[in-house]
């Protein structure tokens, strides 16, 4: 079984300050996801990164893959309420096109 | 385009009693997955079904068990229901594997 750990798994924090969510494995990942989960729906894709290295940007938030293919990082600068949410990373297999999931990071974003 | 329809959004049980959930991919994929999520966690893969086969289910028991109909849309059903089944099952498609698009779930309460 691989396993996705994410830390930390709570995260409360002021708006406007910085925050960085991990994501680590001791397996190889093809591609490495990152979702963001409100209640009562489901998670919803926030980016795909593929290449080992990759940095991708999305206004506020940053997302690294490692180098070796096996960890992951969320930065999001100037946290803002509306970011509050369940963040939840999950690793591509290159058989199958199944996903496994890290166990989430739920961030909540005091105004 | 419509998105991932689940139903029913919520569902109550007896334990011992039998649950059907359904999900209706987005036009043209062919690959549902079903996970649970227990308690806004990570989500625990349970099966994944691609043109009409079973190519993949997680660690759960038999009593958990599916399948995909020609039009692509799916139905996971849950016998002999159990306590520890309270969660939110959440069905996703996908046509490349590269990105899930998730639905907004069943909440199935066992009582």
């Amino acid at each position: 079984t691989q396993l996705l750990e994410q830390s930390p798994q709570f995260l409360s924090i002021q708006e406007g300050e910085n925050l960085t969510v991990y994501c680590n494995s001791s397996s190889v990942f093809s591609s490495l996801q990152w979702y963001r989960q409100e209640p009562g729906e489901g998670p919803v894709l926030l980016v795909t990164v593929v290449t080992g290295g990759e940095v991708k940007k999305l206004k506020r938030l940053t997302f690294q893959f490692g180098d070796a293919r096996k960890d992951s990082s969320l930065h999001i600068t100037a946290a803002q309420p509306g970011d509050t949410g369940l963040y939840l990373c999950a690793g591509g297999h290159n058989a199958g096109n199944m996903l496994t999931f890290g166990g989430g990071t739920r961030l909540m974003v005091k105004p | 385009e419509a998105g991932v329809t689940q139903s029913p959004t919520h569902l109550i049980k007896t334990r011992g009693q039998q649950a059907t959930l359904r999900c209706s991919p987005i036009s043209g994929h062919t690959s549902v997955y079903w996970y649970q999520q227990a308690l806004g966690l990570g989500l625990q893969f349970l099966l994944w079904y691609d043109e009409g086969e079973e190519r993949n289910r997680g660690n759960f028991p038999p009593r958990f068990s599916g399948r995909q109909f020609p039009n692509y849309s799916s139905e996971l059903n849950v016998n002999a229901l159990e306590l520890e089944d309270s969660a939110l099952y959440l069905c996703a498609s996908s046509r490349t594997g590269l990105g899930y698009t998730f639905g907004s779930g069943t909440r199935l309460t066992v009582v």
